[in-house]
């Protein structure tokens, strides 16, 4: 089976820098991606790594270990409308299926 | 290119009556997964359709049920609801095309059913 961890809830303050884990065990993985939700609203995509290292999209970073089954988002000056549920979803199998963690829900205070 | 399109959006049923629910893709997607989403169980993956067939299924009871059309449109039933079944029903699809797919998903906006 799979199982994938991340914080529930996590609060920060408009302008610092969050960092949301997750950690994961699969098999057959094919890559990690990080969904944010807004409140009523659908999920959206926000980053996507298959390879080791950091992938870097404006003031949202990602980082991934295969090795180690870990991942994180990484939010810098972060605004009001920062705060969302953010989701990390493994793919795995042949048919890429996409298995989600539970959520972190960010909390970002003036 | 259009999104998503999931109908309808609310749905109030009672105990014991059945939902069908629908889901338009993206044009070119012919991967359709639906997922369950509940404030205490995140997103469970429900079941996946590619080219009408059922290709991947996740742990529900056999109440739950889906089809896709050969325009890609896929439908989802519930059959004798429970009050557990509350939820926010969320269809994704993909491009799911050998090597150039990532798994991507592209999520509609959702179906909230409310069962009393």
């Amino acid at each position: 089976g799979q199982n994938i961890d991340q914080p529930t809830e996590m609060t920060a303050t408009e302008g610092a820098i969050v960092q949301i884990n997750c950690t994961y065990q699969t098999s057959g993985f094919n890559g990690l991606f990080w969904y944010q939700q807004h409140a009523g609203e659908a999920p959206t995509f926000l980053s996507y790594n298959v390879l080791d290292g950091l992938e870097e999209k404006g003031r949202f970073s990602s980082f991934l270990s295969r090795s180690k089954g870990y991942s994180y988002l990484l939010l810098k000056e972060l605004q009001m409308k920062d705060s969302a549920s953010y989701l990390c979803a493994v793919s795995s199998g042949s048919a890429r299926q996409l298995t989600f963690g539970s959520g972190t829900q960010l909390t970002v205070l003036p | 290119k259009a999104g998503v399109t999931q109908t309808p959006r609310y749905l109030i049923k009672t105990r014991g009556q059945q939902v069908t629910l629908s889901c338009s893709p993206i044009s070119g997607h012919r991967s359709v997964s639906w997922y369950q989403q509940t404030p205490g169980q995140g997103l469970q993956f429900l079941f996946e359709y590619f080219s009408e067939t059922q290709r991947n299924k996740g742990n529900f009871p056999g109440r739950f049920s889906g089809r896709q059309f050969s325009n890609s449109r896929s439908e989802m039933n519930v059959s004798t609801l429970e009050l557990g079944d509350s939820a926010l029903y969320l269809c994704a699809s993909s491009f799911n095309r050998g090597n150039l797919n990532t798994g991507e998903l592209f999520f509609g906006e959702g179906s909230r059913l409310t069962v009393l």
